[in-house]
Protein backbone atom coordinates (compact mmCIF):
# COMPACT_ATOMS: atom_id res chain seq x y z
CA UNK A 1 0.00 0.00 0.00
CA UNK A 2 0.89 3.50 -0.81
CA UNK A 3 1.89 5.78 1.76
CA UNK A 4 -0.52 8.06 0.99
CA UNK A 5 -3.39 7.70 -1.35
CA UNK A 6 -6.12 10.44 -2.45
CA UNK A 7 -8.84 10.78 -5.31
CA UNK A 8 -6.96 13.40 -7.57
CA UNK A 9 -9.96 14.30 -8.94
CA UNK A 10 -11.07 17.19 -10.14
CA UNK A 11 -14.54 17.45 -8.53
CA UNK A 12 -16.49 20.26 -9.70
CA UNK A 13 -19.36 21.01 -7.74
CA UNK A 14 -22.27 23.75 -8.06
CA UNK A 15 -22.17 26.46 -5.18
CA UNK A 16 -23.74 25.48 -1.87
CA UNK A 17 -23.38 22.32 -2.68
CA UNK A 18 -21.36 19.04 -0.01
CA UNK A 19 -18.41 17.38 -1.35
CA UNK A 20 -15.89 15.39 0.36
CA UNK A 21 -12.72 13.57 0.08
CA UNK A 22 -11.04 10.75 1.54
CA UNK A 23 -6.76 10.25 1.70
CA UNK A 24 -5.73 6.88 2.81
CA UNK A 25 -2.51 6.59 4.65
CA UNK A 26 -0.38 3.02 5.48
CA UNK A 27 1.45 3.67 8.51
CA UNK A 28 -1.18 2.17 11.04
CA UNK A 29 0.79 3.45 13.97
CA UNK A 30 0.09 7.68 12.60
CA UNK A 31 -1.17 9.91 15.25
CA UNK A 32 -1.12 13.11 13.49
CA UNK A 33 -2.54 13.88 10.36
CA UNK A 34 -3.77 17.47 8.35
CA UNK A 35 -5.71 18.83 5.65
CA UNK A 36 -3.80 21.52 3.62
CA UNK A 37 -5.13 23.68 0.99
CA UNK A 38 -2.92 24.87 -2.26
CA UNK A 39 -4.12 27.53 -4.28
CA UNK A 40 -2.63 27.46 -8.06
CA UNK A 41 0.75 28.36 -7.89
CA UNK A 42 0.67 29.47 -4.33
CA UNK A 43 2.16 27.32 -0.90
CA UNK A 44 0.50 24.61 0.80
CA UNK A 45 -1.50 26.12 4.08
CA UNK A 46 -2.69 24.78 6.79
CA UNK A 47 -6.55 24.13 6.88
CA UNK A 48 -6.77 21.69 9.90
CA UNK A 49 -5.33 19.50 11.65
CA UNK A 50 -7.82 15.59 12.09
CA UNK A 51 -8.10 14.76 15.58
CA UNK A 52 -9.26 11.12 16.40
CA UNK A 53 -12.17 12.55 17.98
CA UNK A 54 -12.87 14.23 14.72
CA UNK A 55 -13.09 17.67 14.82
CA UNK A 56 -15.18 20.70 13.18
CA UNK A 57 -14.33 23.91 11.70
CA UNK A 58 -17.10 26.07 10.58
CA UNK A 59 -18.23 24.74 7.62
CA UNK A 60 -15.16 22.01 7.19
CA UNK A 61 -15.30 18.60 9.29
CA UNK A 62 -12.35 16.49 9.37
CA UNK A 63 -12.47 13.17 10.50
CA UNK A 64 -10.34 9.86 10.96
CA UNK A 65 -10.93 6.21 10.37
CA UNK A 66 -8.37 4.30 12.26
CA UNK A 67 -9.96 0.73 11.23
CA UNK A 68 -10.00 1.35 7.35
CA UNK A 69 -6.95 3.89 7.74
CA UNK A 70 -8.48 6.83 5.73
CA UNK A 71 -9.23 10.61 6.92
CA UNK A 72 -11.49 12.67 5.47
CA UNK A 73 -12.51 16.36 4.82
CA UNK A 74 -15.89 17.46 4.34
CA UNK A 75 -16.59 20.39 2.80
CA UNK A 76 -20.63 21.82 3.50
CA UNK A 77 -22.15 24.91 1.75
CA UNK A 78 -18.94 24.99 -0.75
CA UNK A 79 -18.00 28.42 -1.94
CA UNK A 80 -16.43 29.53 -5.45
CA UNK A 81 -13.47 30.67 -2.90
CA UNK A 82 -13.59 27.02 -1.64
CA UNK A 83 -11.87 26.43 -5.28
CA UNK A 84 -8.28 24.64 -4.48
CA UNK A 85 -6.30 21.80 -4.20
CA UNK A 86 -6.69 19.88 -1.01
CA UNK A 87 -3.69 18.08 -0.06
CA UNK A 88 -3.76 15.37 3.17
CA UNK A 89 -0.72 14.96 5.13
CA UNK A 90 0.36 12.06 6.98
CA UNK A 91 3.08 10.67 9.16
CA UNK A 92 5.32 8.38 6.53
CA UNK A 93 6.35 4.44 7.23
CA UNK A 94 8.76 5.42 9.56
CA UNK A 95 7.15 8.14 11.74
CA UNK A 96 9.77 10.63 11.34
CA UNK A 97 8.45 13.07 8.76
CA UNK A 98 5.02 13.55 7.08
CA UNK A 99 3.93 12.68 3.42
CA UNK A 100 2.18 14.63 1.26
CA UNK A 101 -0.87 13.23 -0.85
CA UNK A 102 -1.23 14.40 -4.39
CA UNK A 103 -3.79 16.42 -3.57
CA UNK A 104 -7.55 16.59 -5.23
CA UNK A 105 -8.30 19.52 -6.93
CA UNK A 106 -11.73 21.10 -6.44
CA UNK A 107 -13.55 23.25 -8.29
CA UNK A 108 -16.57 25.40 -7.16
CA UNK A 109 -19.13 26.45 -10.04
CA UNK A 110 -21.39 29.32 -10.12
CA UNK B 1 9.01 37.82 11.81
CA UNK B 2 5.80 36.54 9.86
CA UNK B 3 6.58 33.81 8.07
CA UNK B 4 8.73 31.79 6.27
CA UNK B 5 10.60 33.49 3.48
CA UNK B 6 12.21 32.39 0.46
CA UNK B 7 14.38 34.13 -2.36
CA UNK B 8 14.33 34.44 -4.84
CA UNK B 9 10.89 33.22 -5.48
CA UNK B 10 11.65 32.77 -9.28
CA UNK B 11 14.89 31.34 -11.30
CA UNK B 12 15.69 30.61 -14.64
CA UNK B 13 18.86 29.23 -15.02
CA UNK B 14 20.63 27.44 -18.25
CA UNK B 15 21.38 23.68 -17.84
CA UNK B 16 24.28 22.97 -16.21
CA UNK B 17 24.31 25.86 -14.22
CA UNK B 18 24.41 26.25 -10.41
CA UNK B 19 21.73 27.89 -8.01
CA UNK B 20 21.24 28.34 -4.69
CA UNK B 21 17.59 29.36 -2.77
CA UNK B 22 17.64 30.74 0.61
CA UNK B 23 15.01 30.02 3.21
CA UNK B 24 14.69 32.02 6.85
CA UNK B 25 12.18 29.96 8.82
CA UNK B 26 10.10 31.46 11.42
CA UNK B 27 12.59 32.02 14.11
CA UNK B 28 11.57 29.84 17.23
CA UNK B 29 11.30 26.79 14.71
CA UNK B 30 13.84 24.52 15.28
CA UNK B 31 13.11 22.62 12.22
CA UNK B 32 13.36 23.18 8.85
CA UNK B 33 12.54 21.62 5.59
CA UNK B 34 12.74 21.18 2.21
CA UNK B 35 10.34 19.90 -0.25
CA UNK B 36 9.93 20.13 -4.38
CA UNK B 37 6.84 19.79 -6.20
CA UNK B 38 5.88 19.90 -9.40
CA UNK B 39 2.63 20.14 -11.12
CA UNK B 40 -0.20 18.17 -9.91
CA UNK B 41 1.80 16.73 -7.33
CA UNK B 42 1.87 17.31 -3.79
CA UNK B 43 5.17 18.16 -2.02
CA UNK B 44 7.95 15.86 -2.15
CA UNK B 45 10.31 15.74 1.23
CA UNK B 46 13.93 16.23 -0.23
CA UNK B 47 16.12 16.82 3.84
CA UNK B 48 15.13 18.33 6.83
CA UNK B 49 17.03 20.12 9.86
CA UNK B 50 17.25 19.94 13.36
CA UNK B 51 18.96 23.44 14.68
CA UNK B 52 22.14 22.89 12.18
CA UNK B 53 22.29 19.12 11.96
CA UNK B 54 20.91 17.53 8.93
CA UNK B 55 19.18 14.70 10.02
CA UNK B 56 17.52 13.17 6.95
CA UNK B 57 17.68 13.19 3.16
CA UNK B 58 15.35 11.41 0.48
CA UNK B 59 16.85 9.89 -2.34
CA UNK B 60 15.54 12.27 -4.33
CA UNK B 61 18.37 14.43 -3.22
CA UNK B 62 20.90 13.16 -5.57
CA UNK B 63 25.01 14.19 -4.84
CA UNK B 64 23.77 17.53 -7.56
CA UNK B 65 22.20 18.62 -4.11
CA UNK B 66 23.19 20.23 -1.26
CA UNK B 67 21.76 22.02 1.73
CA UNK B 68 23.42 24.09 4.87
CA UNK B 69 22.03 25.28 7.93
CA UNK B 70 25.19 26.62 8.89
CA UNK B 71 23.86 28.68 12.48
CA UNK B 72 20.61 27.08 12.80
CA UNK B 73 18.82 29.74 11.35
CA UNK B 74 18.52 30.77 7.58
CA UNK B 75 18.84 27.12 5.48
CA UNK B 76 20.29 27.05 1.97
CA UNK B 77 19.66 24.56 -0.97
CA UNK B 78 22.06 24.32 -3.75
CA UNK B 79 22.05 22.33 -6.77
CA UNK B 80 24.89 22.13 -9.36
CA UNK B 81 25.02 20.85 -12.43
CA UNK B 82 20.94 21.72 -13.17
CA UNK B 83 19.14 19.50 -15.28
CA UNK B 84 15.70 19.86 -17.49
CA UNK B 85 14.16 17.69 -14.57
CA UNK B 86 15.20 20.04 -11.74
CA UNK B 87 12.53 22.28 -12.66
CA UNK B 88 9.81 22.43 -9.77
CA UNK B 89 8.86 24.75 -7.08
CA UNK B 90 10.94 23.98 -4.17
CA UNK B 91 9.50 24.96 -1.03
CA UNK B 92 10.53 25.35 2.51
CA UNK B 93 9.00 24.75 5.97
CA UNK B 94 9.56 24.99 9.29
CA UNK B 95 8.08 23.84 12.47
CA UNK B 96 8.28 23.24 16.19
CA UNK B 97 11.11 20.66 17.04
CA UNK B 98 8.36 18.65 18.71
CA UNK B 99 7.97 17.79 15.62
CA UNK B 100 4.33 16.37 15.70
CA UNK B 101 2.39 20.04 14.53
CA UNK B 102 1.98 21.01 11.01
CA UNK B 103 4.51 22.53 8.48
CA UNK B 104 4.32 26.33 7.82
CA UNK B 105 5.62 26.81 3.91
CA UNK B 106 7.23 29.96 2.57
CA UNK B 107 5.76 31.05 -0.70
CA UNK B 108 8.49 28.81 -2.92
CA UNK B 109 11.30 29.39 -5.30
CA UNK B 110 9.89 28.41 -8.97
CA UNK B 111 13.19 27.06 -11.19
CA UNK B 112 12.97 26.86 -14.47
CA UNK B 113 15.88 25.03 -16.26
CA UNK B 114 16.39 25.87 -20.21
Amino acid sequence: RKEVEQDPGPFNVPEGATVAFNCTYSNSASQSFFWYRQDCRKEPKLLMSVYSSGNEDGRFTAQLNRASQYISLLIRDSKLSDSATYLCVVPDNYGQNFVFGPGTRLSVLP
Amino acid sequence: DTGVSQDPRHKITKRGQNVTFRCDPISEHNRLYWYRQTLGQGPEFLTYFQNEAQLEKSRLLSDRFSAERPKGSFSTLEIQRTEQGDSAMYLCASRTAAGTGADTFGSGTRLTVV
